[in-house]
């Protein structure tokens, strides 16, 4: 199921060094979504967009932020990794219901 | 604030058992309940989901409970097989204009054969 695309699938950097997350739909949904899963904690909101000129802060953005290029198209960016962004990064969309995740990146800030 | 409660965090049970896993939701605005199930090294995926106009809805093994006055909801699983083990979160969404899904902490079930 590729309708939700995330790039890379995993990423090594170091501390300091900024980085971008790719999110990309096929499924023609104007609301997208960038999620953090740590261990215990669940999955807990970063930014949300509901169209391509409407962007909102989640639960945990500080640190991050995000580009609606296109309907299509949701990146995620640290400014300025640090090691406790090490987690598990998903991406997904929305319409009236079910959310769909894309595959997540891994990413680990040493 | 917009806030889902999870409990337990792990559950194990013998194959053929029920296993229940429960959610509360802070935001009495919120109208769509949705599980997920994500097995290891994969996406979450839905799983069912109720609606607020909805107490109960089953399908097959599956079943969920909602209480909207008590901000409740219940997940479940009747006849565990060991291919239920995963995580599962359930969430709630909220509509302010578009939607909004908080996330619960998740529920490792492990089911032992």
């Amino acid at each position: 199921d590729a309708d939700v695309t995330q790039t890379p699938r995993n990423r090594i950097t170091k501390t300091g060094k900024r980085i971008m997350l790719e999110c990309s739909q096929t499924k023609g949904h104007d609301r997208m979504y960038w999620y953090r899963q740590d261990p215990g904690l669940g999955l807990r909101l970063i930014y949300y967009s509901f169209d391509v000129k409407d962007i909102n802060k989640g639960e945990i953005s500080d640190g991050y932020s995000v580009s609606r290029q296109a309907q299509a198209k949701f990146s995620l960016s640290l400014e300025s990794a640090i090691p406790n962004q090490t987690a598990l990064y998903f991406c997904a969309t929305s319409e009236a219901g079910e959310a769909f995740f894309g595959q997540g990146t891994r990413l680990t800030v040493v | 604030g917009e806030n889902v409660e999870q409990h337990p965090s792990t559950l194990s049970v013998q194959e053929g058992d029920s296993a229940v896993i429960k959610c509360t939701y802070s935001d009495s605005a919120s109208n769509y309940f949705p599980w997920y199930k994500q097995e290891l090294g994969k996406r979450p995926q839905l799983i069912i989901d109720i609606r607020s106009n909805v107490g109960e809805k089953k399908d097959q093994r599956i079943a969920v409970t909602l209480n909207k006055t008590a901000k409740h909801f219940s997940l479940h699983i009747t006849e565990t097989q060991p291919e239920d083990s995963a995580v599962y979160f359930c969430a709630a969404r909220i509509d302010t204009g578009g939607f909004k899904t908080i996330f619960g902490a998740g529920t490792r079930l492990f089911v032992k054969a």
